[in-house]
């Protein structure tokens, strides 16, 4: 079974940068049905999108959030990474790493995010 | 990109049922939303997808029957009928907007379901 599982600091200081990994096991990074994404919930909020990213390390950004996020692919590791450029106490979440089909990974032709893990708090305070 | 809005709460007693509700913005009458339910402590978990014709292909692995989906004009239903101690989570709506390299995933603030 698929298992996702974010790892990181929990603890950044404003206008430092944030870093998680998302160790994937159970099943293989490199795939052809399904890529990679990161969300996170602000206590007491909804879910936001942060962007996603393909084996072939393809990346789609929120424009929201473009200008400080980079995502990037280990295949080796089977793991993909998120990292948040000058972080503000608006960045504290808890960051959710997950998987979400593509063509075959779809199913009756509905994309959507089928594994996640457990999520991981990130508090922005000095 | 379309706002996607839900009523912050909602409640029901045990064996009720209950209506949650998801309203695009003007302008994205057209529009699908997916919903996740996210019990406490846990990732979200996918539901189904609602278009402006009802669910859209199949329910998420598990969900039960007494899941269904319904739509009207810009609002995205969720109903759950019989409910049960373990319905009690937050339930999210989210949208897909554009393609390539436009493409963007939007979700609305959440409704978090209380069970009396």
């Amino acid at each position: 079974q698929l298992q996702l599982q974010e790892s990181g600091p929990g603890l950044v200081k404003p206008s430092e940068t944030l870093s998680l990994a998302c160790s994937v096991s159970g099943g293989s990074i490199t795939s052809n049905s399904y890529y990679w994404g990161w969300l996170r919930q602000p206590p007491g909020k909804g879910l936001e999108w942060i962007g996603s990213i393909f084996d072939s390390g393809s990346t789609y950004y929120n424009p929201s959030l473009k200008s400080r996020v980079t995502l990037s692919v280990d295949t080796s590791k089977n793991q993909f990474s998120l990292k948040v450029t000058s972080v503000t106490a608006a960045d504290t979440a808890v960051y959710y790493c997950a998987r979400r089909g593509i063509n075959w990974g779809c199913v009756d032709d509905v994309c959507y995010f089928d594994s996640w893990g457990q999520g991981t708090l990130v508090t922005v305070s000095s | 990109q379309p706002v996607l809005t839900q009523p912050p709460s909602a409640s029901a007693s045990l064996g009720a049922s209950v209506t949650l509700t998801c309203t695009l913005s003007s302008g994205y009458s057209n529009y699908a939303v997916d919903w996740y339910q996210q019990r406490p402590g846990k990732g979200p978990r996918f539901v189904m997808r609602v278009g402006a014709g009802g669910i859209v292909g199949s329910k998420g692995d598990g969900i039960p029957d007494r899941f269904s989906g319904l739509a009207s004009g810009l609002n995205r239903y969720l109903t759950i009928k019989n409910i049960q101690e373990e319905d009690e989570s937050d339930y999210h709506c989210g949208a897909e907007h554009g393609s390539g390299r436009n493409f963007v995933l939007v979700f609305g603030g959440g409704t978090k379901l209380t069970v009396l």
